[in-house]
Formats: C-alpha cells, structure tokens, sequence
C-alpha cells in the first residue's frame, strides 16, 4: 500500500485560506468515505481535524473544512492563524482493510 | 481523563523483539479498536496496524512492511492493548503511537493518541 500523496508543503498569511490535497486511488480515497485528517505541531502526538471526509469533532474550529472529488481529498483552512502552523496528514481506510497515510504537508503561516 | 499511555519502547538490536504496551483509561477499552502507528525522526506517520473490538471478534489487520513480524493482541481486563514486534528491523526505528478509533463501530479516524514510547533498533 503506497502512502497518499500531499504536497511537501504550503504556506499563507494570516487571514487568508489554504488548501491541501492528497492524492490516492481507487482502492483507498476513492473506494470510501473514510478520509481523516490530523494536525501534528513538534513534538506533540497527531490530532484528529476531519473524519469521514468532511466531519469536524466537536471541539474543533468550523475553519477546517474537508471534501473529496474522485481519488483526491482536500483539507481546507479558513481565516489562518499562527496556531495552525503545523504537520498535516491525510490518512483514509482501504479495500483491503488496512490503513494508510499521506506523507504530510508543512504549513508555514507567513 | 480520556487518555492512552504507552510504555516498552527501548534500544534493540537488529533481528531482535520488543513488545510494546498501551494502557487505556477514562472510556469503555472493550469496545473500542485499537491502532498503532509509528513516525521515524523527521518522517510522516505511518499506520502498523490495529485490533478491533469482541464485538467484531478481536479481528486484526496489519501493514504489509511489518506483517508476519508484528502481533497486535489486547487483554480487556487490563484494558491494555499490545505490539509484539519480532525480526526487527533498522527501519523499524520510530515512536510508536498507540490510538484509538473515535466510536466502536465507526470504520476510520483515529481520535485519541497516546504520547509514544521511542524504539530504536540499532546494534
């Protein structure tokens, strides 16, 4: 199982809205609904943003947002802030049962 | 409190075992599946693999980099779930994070993760 493809990294100014892909296949992105996506700053464990695509938890800002056309999934963040600089991982359940993740994206707030 | 902690992790020599512990508090463990996912220094994470729950009978799945080398069991009883690794490898080298899947009979996202616990295989 090949890791899900996201951009290295991307970068914005404060105010303004980003938007990170990740690339899979028809086995994976494409197959479900189960796309997630985490926020991991240094040295701190990852934390759940999205799930199913485009759900948010509870305790998490509706300036995340998620969606999905075909075999990409894209994390989406409205109005940015200096906290949100951070790792981002995509990560979606696959039809052979198993897990996979994206290789990450840095995002550098300006 | 909610929380996962993990413990076992070391310095092992190539072609060697561990068995790594992660401690569940604050939720029903018995209901829950558990994963593991490991991070090498400066890389992304990667998912190893997971135990579901009684329910949906204790089934695992693993990563084809660590199937046949690793074993995720769990004991309700002690609310603790386990990774054996075995033929470790230098690669193998990583925080391992143990976490749990957000409802039992949801089928993906991971919402509380434990702190990690460092192995290092090297000789």
């Amino acid at each position: 199982q090949s890791a899900l493809t996201q951009p290295a990294s991307v970068s914005g100014s404060p105010g303004q809205s980003i938007t990170i892909s990740c690339t899979g296949t028809s086995s994976d992105v494409g197959a479900y609904n189960y796309v997630s996506w985490y926020q991991q700053h240094p040295g701190k464990a990852p934390k759940l943003m999205i799930y199913d695509v485009s759900n948010r938890p509870s305790e998490i800002s509706n300036r995340f947002s998620g969606s999905k056309s075909g075999n990409t999934a894209s994390l989406t963040i409205s109005g940015l802030q200096a906290e949100d600089e951070a790792d981002y991982y995509c990560s979606s359940y696959t039809s052979s049962t198993t897990g996979v993740f994206g290789g990450g994206t840095r995002l550098t707030v300006l | 409190e909610v929380q996962l902690v993990e413990s076992g992790g070391g310095l092992v020599q190539p072609g060697g075992s561990l068995k790594l512990s992660c401690v569940a508090s604050g939720f029903t463990f018995s209901d829950s599946a558990l994963h593991w996912v490991r991070q090498g220094s400066g890389k992304g994470l990667e998912w190893v693999g997971h135990v579901r729950s009684k329910a949906n009978n204790y089934a695992t799945s693993y990563a084809a980099s660590v199937r046949g080398r690793c074993t995720i069991s769990r004991d309700d009883s002690k609310n603790t779930a386990y990774l054996q690794m075995n033929s470790l490898k230098t690669e193998d080298t990583a925080v391992y994070y143990c976490t749990r899947l957000r409802r039992p009979f949801a089928t993906w996202g991971m919402d509380i993760w434990g702190q990690g616990t460092t192995v290092t295989v090297s000789s």
